[in-house]
Parts: C-alpha cells; sequence; structure tokens
C-alpha cells in the first residue's frame, strides 16, 4: 500500500509481558516518528528517526520503552515488562524532509492508523 | 522543553457556525505551522499549514490566522458543518534555530462537536 502501516491494529497483552509494535513507513521518507495517544488526549511524542542521525529518545517514558529502524525503513517500537499505565493507542508517521539553506524543513506527517495497546 | 499550548479543550458548534481554536508557541524560531485533523479510530491528517511568512492561508472553509509578535497561531472554521466533528491539533517544529531537525511537536488537541 502506499500509507503507512502498523500492526498488530489490537494488541492486548498480560502485566509483565514484552510487546513489539511494527510500522512499516512510506518508501522514501527519511523521518519516522512514533507517539502515544492515551484516551482523549493529545498525541505524545516518543521517539524521532531522521536518516542516518542519531535517534532523539527524549520522549521515551522509561528505560521500558525502546525502538529501533533497520536499514532506514522498518521500525519496530518495544516495550518490555508492560504495565497498566502503557495502555493507549501507538502512531507511527513518516515524513520527508526537505533541506533549504541548510536547516531542515519540516514536511507533512503521515499516519497510520495506529496500534492499540491493552494490558491487562 | 518547547511546548505548543492548545484552546479550548473542548468546543461545540452549532451547523453553520464559526469553530476557532487556538494556539500559542514559546520557540520563536519556529518556522512551521500545521493544523491536524483526526477522526475516531483514524490516525491524525493533515488539514492546512502555515509558513510565519504570511500572516493568513486560507483554504476553502478552513483559515489559519498567524500572528508573529503574540506569538499565536488559530484555525478559523467557516460554516461548521456535522462533518468537521472531529479531533484537531496544532503543531510545531521543535528545536531552536540550526538544531531544528525537522521534528514536530503537537498541541493537547480541542475536540469539535458540530451540531446538526
Amino acid at each position: 500500500g502506499a500509507g503507512v502501516s502498523q500492526s498488530p491494529s489490537n494488541k492486548v497483552t498480560e502485566k509483565g509481558k514484552d510487546v513489539e509494535l511494527r510500522c512499516d513507513p512510506i518508501s522514501g521518507h527519511t523521518a519516522l516518528y512514533w507517539y502515544r495517544q492515551s484516551l482523549g488526549q493529545g498525541l505524545e511524542f516518543l521517539i524521532y528517526f531522521q536518516g542516518n542521525s542519531a535517534p532523539d529518545k527524549s520522549g521515551l517514558p522509561s528505560d521500558r520503552f525502546s525502538a529501533e529502524r533497520t536499514g532506514g525503513s522498518v521500525s519496530t517500537l518495544t516495550i518490555q515488562r508492560t504495565q497498566q499505565e502503557d495502555s493507549a493507542v501507538y502512531l507511527c508517521a513518516s515524513s520527508l524532509v526537505l533541506w533549504g539553506g541548510g536547516t531542515p524543513n519540516t514536511g507533512e506527517l503521515f499516519f497510520g492508523e495506529g496500534s492499540r495497546l491493552t494490558v491487562l | 522543553q518547547q511546548q505548543v499550548k492548545q484552546s479550548p479543550q473542548s468546543l461545540i458548534v452549532q451547523k453553520g457556525g464559526i469553530s476557532i481554536i487556538n494556539c500559542a508557541y514559546e520557540n520563536t524560531a519556529f518556522d512551521y505551522f500545521p493544523w491536524y485533523q483526526q477522526f475516531p479510530g483514524k490516525g491524525p491528517a493533515l488539514l492546512i499549514a502555515i509558513r510565519p511568512d504570511v500572516s493568513e492561508k486560507k483554504e476553502g472553509r478552513f483559515t489559519i490566522s498567524f500572528n508573529k509578535s503574540a506569538k499565536q497561531f488559530s484555525l478559523h472554521i467557516m460554516d461548521s458543518q456535522p462533518g468537521d466533528s472531529a479531533t484537531y491539533f496544532c503543531a510545531a517544529p521543535r528545536g531552536l534555530g540550526s538544531s531544528n531537525t525537522g521534528k514536530l511537536i503537537f498541541g493537547q488537541g480541542t475536540t469539535l462537536q458540530v451540531k446538526p
């Protein structure tokens, strides 16, 4: 497909288990984001990958959260030892970053439909 | 940490009315101000965006007004329709000048309900 694909769309797990969420961005997009959206809440930034630069992990809420992006394409968000407060929709987005005058210009973010995580 | 503050949190408007959502930002180096629209069960999608070299941008019924001196920008939805009922997010790039990596931070969102 042409859009951002996320899997699984729904995941129910027990407290203490590890989960992996996958994001397949739009081909050619150099930037990839993970956001978390709790019920009725805004978009909480988690992590940002841009090209070959070191990822910006400043939004990860604890060391139980990690993410990687292999080959500049597919990304996996891993949550270890899940807690009930981790229950949320995890959204992935990708974009082009346009360089003008030596500084990056943010392109349109294309979001997937999210992975809904429920921790029992 | 740079923030984007959005208000109101929720908004109810009658069909045909004007919906207005406001955002305030801190970083004067921001150079791109988009609004995203999210329907239930879907990811957000870009609605309209503005760069600070203009004070207003209009696309159909949607207008962004930008006030650089006040560090504020707003979304106006004219002739609001029930189909406009959604959650709206403002956003701005995160960073300072040359350290801008192109990353976006979002406001807290405004849930709009347009009554028929």
